[in-house]
């Protein structure tokens, strides 16, 4: 079983949507879960970080985390076509662990 | 405030032939990182310094060398490149390895080996 694993995609929404994104991950010892936006031909930018279960919201943003089903996602409210990027889970195993990401998903939000 | 600033952006080398990417950052980050990214496999850690003095190995370390020159600078060197070097190269700090710490990363160097 990969570490990280995410559906590949790409996943299409039309604008104004709810785009879920979702990711599971191996070691029930991760203590710190992560949501990376990557525009094609840039860099990872953080958009959302999640540390205990339950929901934690930024604006448009909510992260879900499910430890006991070792689960974590992304909610994009009101999508907009700028939101189309690739999505990278990123998941910690504690202090002594490296960040590990996932394949990413990517999202198309079409006008 | 540049963040972390990487040279170059993109390269071209010939099978055997070395070089150096480097890496600074301006953030005071104690922790510094260099990842590859390959089509369908996502980022990969190549090596990693937790603090200046220390590098360490992450998970796909072979054919890659580095140095932590000074707290601002973390270099990645390829001694002989091959064509499975080719890839995207990213540099990225943060504060601390504190598995709660933000990565901020590079602006990225496209690395073809012919």
């Amino acid at each position: 079983q990969k570490e990280v694993e995410q559906n590949s995609g790409p996943l299409s929404v039309p604008e104004g949507a709810i785009a879920s994104l979702n990711c599971t991950y191996s070691d029930r010892g991760s203590q710190s879960f992560f949501w990376y936006r990557q525009y094609s031909g840039k860099s990872p930018e953080l958009i959302m970080s999640i540390y205990s279960n339950g929901d934690k919201e930024d604006g448009r943003f909510t992260a879900q985390l499910n430890k006991a089903s070792q689960y974590v996602s992304l909610l994009i409210r009101d999508s907009q076509p700028s939101d189309s990027a690739t999505y990278l889970c990123a998941v910690n195993r504690g202090s002594q662990g490296n960040l590990i990401f996932g394949k990413g998903t990517k999202l198309s939000v079409k006008p | 405030n540049a963040g972390v600033t990487q040279t170059p952006k993109f390269q071209v080398l010939k099978t055997g032939q070395s070089m150096t990417l480097q890496c600074a950052q301006d953030m005071n980050h104690n922790s510094m990182y260099w990842y590859r990214q390959d089509p369908g496999m996502g980022l990969r850690l190549i090596y990693y310094s937790a603090s200046e003095g220390t590098t360490d190995k992450g998970e796909v370390p072979n054919g890659y060398n580095v140095s932590r020159l000074n707290k601002r600078e973390f270099s990645l060197r390829l001694e002989s490149a091959a064509p499975s070097q080719t890839s995207v190269y990213f540099c990225a700090s943060s504060l601390t390895r504190a598995p709660n710490e933000k990565l901020f990363f590079g602006s990225g160097t496209q690395l073809s080996v012919l």
